[in-house]
């Protein structure tokens, strides 16, 4: 099991350009979560899904945030029109659905915004 | 309304214990759970509550008093390579189910 995938590890954007994030969740889980930490904000979460469904993005900016998971195997989080202030580690996270208070945790995408 | 809060840091001594607190608001609570950070690094799951009183797991032990929002995480036998972040989350009720919710996290700097 390799665990919560995430990439890339890394990604350098310039202000305005569009940034795509992919998650692949451990085999079997079901629910997907997305969350963003910095430093000032720590962990904030941005949505998730359930069987490939969104449920609640109240946590995503609304207009230059979306968020697709298009089959069971991986889920993409894009940010068009990036911004300085959307500098931060994007961790993905995957659970079993009947088991959501244990998340499993990628190792994140560190993006920054010049 | 909504949150989970915890203090941002911590500090103990090598071989005595820490707790660290977290105090949650919540619109439909559904489990506390633990989460052990090192620095960049993902989160690590360590524990989960949703009954009240004291689960003991050795190194690692929670507390949760639902009536009161509060919830903490006990170390004991402190190590130096227990120096880390840990986060509270909370399952909350969110708009179409329950969405897991973290704290900013307490930094524990354990000292020899």
């Amino acid at each position: 099991n390799a665990g919560v995938i995430q990439t890339p590890r890394h990604k350098v954007t310039g202000k305005g350009q569009e940034a795509t994030l992919w998650c692949e969740p451990i085999s079997g889980h079901s629910a997907v979560f997305w969350y963003r930490q910095t430093i000032v904000q720590g962990l904030e979460f941005l949505t998730y899904f359930r069987n490939q469904a969104p449920i609640d993005d109240s946590g995503m900016p609304k207009e230059r945030f979306s968020a697709q998971m298009p089959n069971q195997s991986h889920s993409t989080l894009k940010i068009q029109s990036t911004q300085p202030q959307d500098s931060a580690v994007y961790l993905c996270a995957s659970s079993l659905v009947g088991n959501q208070n244990t998340l499993y945790f990628g190792a994140g995408t560190r993006l920054s915004v010049l | 309304g909504q949150g989970v809060e915890q203090p941002a840091k911590l500090m103990s001594v090598e071989g005595t214990f820490a707790r660290v607190n977290c105090t949650y608001s919540t619109s439909g609570f559904n489990g506390l759970s633990w989460y052990q950070q090192r620095e960049g690094q993902a989160p690590v799951f360590l524990s989960y509550v949703v009954l009240d009183g004291l689960k003991d797991s050795g190194h690692f032990s929670t507390f949760l008093s639902r009536s009161n929002g509060y919830s903490y995480l006990l170390l004991t036998e402190l190590q130096i390579k227990d120096s880390a972040s840990y986060l509270c989350a909370v399952r909350d009720r969110g708009t179409g189910g329950y969405k897991v919710v973290f704290g900013s996290g307490t930094r524990l700097l354990v000292s020899p």
